[in-house]
């Protein structure tokens, strides 16, 4: 089993939806959770990170974090084509201490 | 946010040839640095956890005498890629760490053995 497990869509959605992605981890004692986004060739970009069961929202994208269900989302409300990128979960805590163990990422086309 | 530093973004070296790439946090003291590979439409993987004044601590796998890291003061690290063959060609970043669980990734650094 993966350590952190992503859909690798890709996953399109039409422009003004909202885009739904979904992460499990296996670590239960996993502390941070994060998402980033990379565009081709580019870095990761931190979007969003939470560190607390529920919802944290900051402008169009909210984090939910279930830790008795070893599971992270993220939603994209009014997808913009600007928001097509691979968009990569990642875990820190647990075994792996500081250590950042990243998903293998989901691919998001957001259609104009 | 805070700013990282990763220079060259792009080399291009010939094989046998050793490359060094730096990774610098400019607004903040990094404790811990990590590097990163990542192959195209692959995630990244981690291959070396970098603590200032210490030896880095390599993933399994990764050869440490192949993949020289060096974390001399508090923002800067680097990763010298020696003797280098065409399969190292990948994508390199790095992130630095601040505070507990904060990391901040460089602009990265394309590698291109030929």
């Amino acid at each position: 089993q993966k350590e952190v497990e992503q859909n690798s869509g890709p996953l399109s959605v039409p422009e003004g939806a909202i885009a739904s992605l979904n992460c499990t981890y296996s670590d239960r004692g996993s502390q941070s959770f994060f998402w980033y986004r990379q565009y081709s060739g580019k870095s990761p970009e931190l979007i969003m990170f939470i560190y607390s069961n529920g919802d944290k929202e900051d402008g169009r994208f909210t984090a939910q974090l279930n830790k008795a269900s070893q599971y992270v989302s993220l939603l994209i409300r009014d997808s913009q084509p600007s928001d097509s990128a691979t968009y990569l979960c990642a875990v820190t805590g647990g075994t792996g201490g500081f250590k950042t163990i990243f998903g293998a990422g989901t691919r998001l086309f957001v259609k104009a | 946010g805070a700013v990282v530093s990763q220079h060259p973004s792009r080399v291009i070296c010939k094989s046998g040839t050793s490359v060094k790439i730096e990774c610098r946090s400019l607004d903040f003291q990094a404790t811990t640095m990590f590097w990163y590979r990542q192959f195209p439409k692959q995630s990244l993987m981690l291959m070396a956890t970098s603590n200032e004044g210490s030896k880095a601590t390599y993933e399994q796998g990764v050869e440490k005498d192949k993949f020289l890291i060096n974390h001399a003061s508090l923002t800067l690290s680097t990763l010298t890629v020696t003797s280098a063959h065409p399969e190292d060609s990948s994508f390199y970043i790095c992130s630095a760490g601040r505070g507990a669980t904060e990391a901040f990734f460089g602009q990265g650094t394309r590698l291109t053995v030929v």
